[in-house]
């Protein structure tokens, strides 16, 4: 079974709300998580990445949050934009390999 | 170059024909993937080639073969695919299989009739 997975199937915000994604993941060896985003027809696109010796780290408008206690990884993107509609997957490396969380949709209405 | 190309986009077959999909880097990678994704699922991992030769085959039916001619080059070689393998297949690539950051192409859609 997948070992990393996502709370809400779907989102829907307002343009100029923060948005915050979950994804919780069940393997506590993985020491490696990654944000991607997957707009309609499109490959995913690389977001933001965390290390597990770390339980914060920022970037352009997206902050990402771990919490290895309770196996929790959040996605915050700050001011979201209508471009920001698409799909977001968290993925875990397990064994080298990257392994993908459900996703989930977020819509942004303007 | 930071891309990773895929062709063809979109492929039609049947379950008798052979055809194949084709990934190229120029970014100097040494590990390259497949996955497969269903319409509103994730990426599943299907194949993960490192130093051009496979280290992770996700029990993945034979019907699905493999190859990485050389270290910029990975092709899908498929042959008598069933109408459920219809799906877009995405190939990566990263620096390394211990580096986390995988370039995706924009996918292959194959539709299998």
């Amino acid at each position: 079974g997948e070992s990393v997975g996502l709370h809400l199937p779907t989102l829907s915000v307002q343009e100029g709300d923060n948005s915050i994604i979950n994804c919780a993941y069940s393997n506590s060896a993985s020491d490696y998580f990654i944000w991607y985003k997957q707009e309609s027809g499109k490959g995913p696109q690389f977001i933001i990445d965390i290390r597990s010796n770390m339980d914060k780290r920022q970037g352009q408008r997206v902050t990402v949050l771990l919490n290895k206690t309770v196996k929790h990884l959040s996605l915050q993107i700050a001011a979201t934009q209508p471009g920001d509609s698409a799909v977001y997957f968290c993925a875990e490396n397990i064994r080298t390999a990257l392994i993908f969380g459900k996703g989930t949709t977020l819509s942004v209405s303007s | 170059d930071t891309e990773v190309t895929q062709t063809p986009k979109h492929l039609v077959m049947g379950m008798t024909n052979k055809k194949s999909l084709k990934c190229e880097q120029h970014m100097g990678h040494r590990a390259m993937y497949w996955y497969k994704q269903k319409a509103k699922k994730p990426p599943e991992l299907m194949f993960v080639y490192s130093y051009e030769k496979l280290s992770i085959n996700e029990s993945v039916p034979s019907r699905f073969s493999p190859e990485c001619p050389n270290s910029s080059l990975l092709n899908l070689h498929l042959h008598a695919l069933q109408p459920e393998d219809s799906a877009l297949y995405l190939c990566a690539s990263s620096q390394d299989r211990a580096a986390g950051e995988l370039f995706f192409g924009e996918g292959s859609r194959l539709t299998v009739l």
